[in-house]
C-alpha cells in the first residue's frame, strides 16, 4: 500500500542553523510533492510545490529537492529562526488534485 | 479576502448527538475538501468536491458521516449519530484547479 513517511521524532535545531527535514515514500508515483507549515491550532498553510520533473525548487530560505528514485523529498530552511517553529507536512500527488499527507515532522528551533 | 471560514471553531457534544460542521471556501475556488486530524493518524482526507458534485467520497468512514455542498459558496459535514472516536480536529480546505489547498481555521469536535 502508499505509504508517506516523515520523522515522528522532533527536530530540534539552533537558531542560524540549516533545518533538513525528510519525506520518504513507497508505492507511490507522485506527479508532484508539496510542503505545507501548521502551527498549533490552526490549519495548514502552503509553501512549496515541486514537479516530478524539477530536482529543486527555492523560495526565499526554503528550499526543497525531489528524487524519485530514491523516493525521497528533502525540505531546507536556512538560517533558521525560533519563528520558523512548526510542524511540516509533505503531500503527495499523482496529478489528481487529491493529496496524500506525511504525518508531519515537528521543528523546534532554539535562540 | 477572509479565508476558509468555519463554524463552529470548538464543539463539544455528547455520543448520539447529531453534529453539523460548516465551510465557506475561498470565492472562486471551484474544489473542497473535507479533512480530519488526529494524533493517531495524520490528516485524513474525508471527501472532494469538484464544482459542487462530490468526486471522491472513499475517506468517510461509515453511513454516520455525510457531506453535502449546495452551492458554491458553502458546505457542511454531518455526522449522526456522533461517537467518541469521532472527537478530532475537522478541516475545510478549498483550491482553484492547482494543486496548492487553502485550510481553515479546523473545528475541534469532543464528543462524550
Amino acid at each position: 500500500s502508499q505509504k508517506i513517511e516523515q520523522n515522528s521524532e522532533a527536530l530540534n535545531i539552533q537558531e542560524g542553523k540549516t533545518a533538513t527535514l525528510t519525506c520518504n515514500y513507497t508505492n507511490y508515483s507522485p506527479a508532484y510533492l508539496q510542503w505545507y507549515r501548521q502551527d498549533p491550532g490552526r490549519g495548514p498553510v502552503f509553501l512549496l510545490l515541486i514537479r516530478e520533473n524539477e530536482k529543486e525548487k527555492r523560495k526565499e530560505r526554503l528550499k526543497v529537492t525531489f528524487d524519485t528514485t530514491l523516493k525521497q523529498s528533502l525540505f531546507h530552511i536556512t538560517a533558521s529562526q525560533p519563528a520558523d517553529s512548526a510542524t511540516y507536512l509533505c503531500a503527495l500527488d499523482g496529478g489528481s488534485y487529491i493529496p496524500t499527507f506525511g504525518r508531519g515532522t515537528s521543528l523546534i528551533v532554539h535562540p | 479576502d477572509a479565508g476558509v471560514i468555519q463554524s463552529p471553531r470548538h464543539e463539544v457534544t455528547e455520543m448520539g448527538q447529531e453534529v453539523t460542521l460548516r465551510c465557506k471556501p475561498i470565492s472562486g475556488h471551484n474544489s473542497l475538501f473535507w479533512y480530519r486530524q488526529t494524533m493517531m493518524r495524520g490528516l485524513e482526507l474525508l471527501i472532494y468536491f469538484n464544482n459542487n458534485v462530490p468526486i471522491d467520497d472513499s475517506g468517510m468512514p461509515e453511513d454516520r458521516f455525510s457531506a453535502k455542498m449546495p452551492n458554491a459558496s458553502f458546505s457542511t459535514l454531518k455526522i449522526q449519530p456522533s461517537e467518541p472516536r469521532d472527537s478530532a480536529v475537522y478541516f475545510c480546505a478549498s483550491s482553484f484547479d492547482v494543486y496548492e489547498q487553502y485550510f481553515g481555521p479546523g473545528t475541534r469536535l469532543t464528543v462524550t
